[in-house]
């Protein structure tokens, strides 16, 4: 059973560059959400896709973007990148389930450094 | 005041010994609660959740919940070296599927 896939691993970008990482949910998970953890802080909720729409969106710019694919899979844009930007991206797999009772397992993440 | 907030450490406990980690919450409409294990360098991995008041044993690993005093703990036992790790709590609120996180409570247990 496949766990959540992310991709790439690392990357290296300039300040105001684009970006876009990549993200596969665990087998049978319909829902993906998308975290930004800086050093040494708990991650940070972006946003959440379920059915190719996006159900709920943290406090980011609009810079953040994303999208969900008919086969569940995701992807996270971030456009003009800045200094602050860079962190550990996770993506999280879970089921759509109502009421908030949903387990997110993550995936190992995508390493972003801006320079 | 911080949404979910937890005691930044680090906790050293030696081998062998019960560790207790602690996270408080301020929305009183949160319904579900998450301890993830996350290893320097590494992503968050879930540990135990709980919904409802009382324990929830598995394994090593007791988690408890306070919805009156809005207090949510995880208790380990028998504590390893290689439970050493940085232990974050999760919360979820009864509208969305977004999860609050704390920023982490740092363990260390030493041999």
């Amino acid at each position: 059973d496949a766990g959540v896939t992310q991709s790439p691993t690392h990357l290296i970008k300039t300040r105001g560059q684009q970006v876009t990482l990549r993200c596969s949910p665990k087998s049978g998970h319909d829902t993906v959400s998308w975290y930004q953890q800086a050093l040494g802080q708990g991650p940070q909720f972006i946003f959440q896709y379920y059915e190719e729409e996006e159900r709920q969106r943290g406090n980011f710019p609009d810079r953040f973007s994303g999208h969900q694919f008919p086969n569940y899979s995701s992807e996270l844009n971030v456009n003009a990148l800045l200094l602050g930007d860079s962190a550990l991206y996770l993506c999280a797999s879970s089921l759509w389930m109502g009421g908030g009772y949903n387990e997110q397992f993550f995936g190992p993440g995508t390493r972003l450094t801006v320079l | 005041q911080k949404e979910v907030e937890q005691n930044s450490g680090p906790l050293s406990v030696p081998e062998g010994a019960i560790a207790s980690l602690n996270c408080t919450y301020s929305d009183r409409g949160s319904q579900s609660f998450f301890w993830y294990r996350q290893y320097s360098g590494k992503s968050p991995e879930l540990i135990m959740f709980i919904y409802s008041n009382g324990d929830k044993e598995d394994g090593r690993f007791t988690a408890q919940l306070n919805k009156a005093s809005q207090y949510v703990s995880l208790l380990i036992r028998d504590s390893q070296p290689s439970d050493s790790a940085t232990y974050l709590c999760a919360v979820n609120g009864p509208y969305g599927n977004k999860l609050v996180f704390g920023a982490g409570t740092i363990l260390r247990v030493k041999s």
